[in-house]
């Protein structure tokens, strides 16, 4: 079945900086990629999702890359600000519809 | 807006009692639930797939007699977690959405068996 790998864990970035987070998934049918921002005590939200036709994706300060070839994808956040810590998910969707998320990256904004 | 609510949002319950968990999709329907679990600083482990009209399918290493799910109607999604033991206690989430819209998910239940 699909397996997703995360990675960092755990980031920290200056108020201001970037934050990029990596994921590589194993099955070359899944076709939708969704990030998730998860604070404490709540459910996963949705922050940006691609399809695996479009390479590259973009919502004000958060952008999402995909590689099909490499099944890699990636989130980079930029401008980062306080409200942006916590913990997010990157998933893939399997053919049969189901979501499989990756082991997660705490991002602390730091001050 | 929430596009998908989950009630309730925090249960204690004695060992040996049943405690049942509603998800419903607002505003949309929803043939197809999803119930995952998530223990403290870990990732959401997808435990069924709740399926409108037919039985649920589940991973491997659930107990579908322990955990029952219901989803009777093209809004609601039930999990009851049957004879509860302190090892359930944990943070259950579910969601809804698919291949056309993207899947959401409701606020999770903190369910806590003494």
């Amino acid at each position: 079945g699909e397996n997703v790998e995360q990675h960092p864990s755990t980031l920290s970035v200056q108020e201001g900086d970037s934050a990029v987070i990596k994921c590589t998934y194993s099955d070359s049918a899944s076709n939708y990629f969704p990030w998730y921002k998860q604070e404490l005590g709540k459910g996963p939200q949705l922050i940006i999702d691609i399809r695996s036709n479009v390479g590259e994706k973009k919502d004000q300060r958060i952008a999402v890359t995909l590689n099909k070839t490499a099944k890699h994808f990636s989130l980079h956040i930029t401008e980062t600000q306080p409200e942006d810590s916590a913990v997010y998910f990157c998933a893939a969707s399997t053919p049969d519809d189901k979501i499989i998320f990756g082991k997660g990256t705490r991002l602390h904004i730091l001050p | 807006g929430a596009v998908v609510s989950q009630h309730p949002s925090r249960v204690i319950c004695k060992s040996g009692t049943s405690v049942k968990i509603e998800c419903r999709s607002l505003d949309f329907q929803a043939t197809t639930m999803f119930w995952y679990r998530q223990f403290p600083k870990q990732s959401l482990m997808l435990m069924a797939t709740s399926n409108e009209g037919s039985k649920a399918t589940y991973e491997q290493g659930v107990e579908k007699d322990k955990f029952l799910i219901n989803h009777a109607s093209l809004t609601l999604s039930t999990l009851t977690v049957t004879s509860a033991h302190p090892e359930d206690s944990s943070f259950y989430i579910c969601s809804a959405g698919g291949v056309n819209s993207p899947l959401h998910f409701g606020n999770g239940t903190r369910l806590t068996v003494t």
